[in-house]
């Protein structure tokens, strides 16, 4: 079976970094690439961007320049998020997404997500 | 950038009623429409692709239509498993980039 499985809450002070981790299981981690979205507490999804994970190559959707950075370690089929000075409104929680794929064909919609990842930024 | 807006904001229904849900994206551009349903707590679940397209498992009450600007999220006969939000997304030819709209609740009257 297919899984992604992301890291645990973390609770950050102001001005700190975090680096969330993504972990594919049961297929070809380089086969696919790796979408982010942000989901703010009782708040709707944004598209963070994605990162080719054949080639290593991120693209960052407005307003998810600068700070934040996608990254990969095929090694370990991991795909990895850092946002770094965090802020009060960077307090979200973030998903991994994959398209989806099914019957040799692959679609532009996300069906295999990771289970979300809580970051709390708070002095 | 497509901007896509969900009507309404929160639906109010009965099990067993008909659910209309729509989302208008601001220009025409692709017909890569996914719809997800959101229950808290849990990520996202694909509902439907490409507008009309039923993703593996979901099951035939729920229906996809639409095409250019405008487009909809049918639920038949509404189960009590089925009250939760319910986001669209778009994904853009150019620029390539994924767009969601702001969800609509669809709560139990």
């Amino acid at each position: 079976q297919v899984h992604l499985v992301q890291s645990g809450s973390e609770l950050k002070k102001p001005g700190a970094s975090v680096k969330v981790s993504c972990k594919a299981s049961g297929y070809t981690f380089t086969t696919y690439a790796m979408n982010w979205v942000r989901q703010a507490p009782g708040q709707g999804l944004e598209w963070m961007g994605w990162i080719n994970t054949n080639t290593g190559n991120p693209t960052y959707a407005q307003g998810f320049t600068g700070r934040f950075v996608f990254s990969l370690d095929t090694s370990v089929s991991t795909a990895y998020l850092q946002i770094s000075s965090l802020k009060a409104e960077d307090t979200a929680v973030y998903y991994c997404a994959r398209i989806y794929c099914t019957g040799g064909n692959c679609y532009k919609a996300f069906d295999l997500w990771g289970q979300g990842a809580m970051v709390t930024v708070s002095s | 950038e497509i901007v896509l807006t969900q009507s309404p904001a929160t639906l109010s229904l009965s099990p067993g009623e008909r659910a209309t849900l729509s989302c208008r994206a601001s220009q025409s551009d692709s017909n890569y429409l996914a719809w997800y349903q959101q229950k808290p707590g849990q990520a996202p679940r694909l509902l439907i692709y490409d507008a009309s397209n039923r993703a593996t498992g979901i099951p035939d009450r729920f229906s996809g239509s639409g095409s250019g600007t405008d487009f909809t999220l049918t639920i038949s006969s509404l189960e009590p498993e089925d009250f939760a939000f319910y986001y669209c997304q778009q994904r853009s030819n150019w620029p390539p980039m994924y767009t969601f709209g702001q969800g609509t609740k669809l709560e139990i009257k």
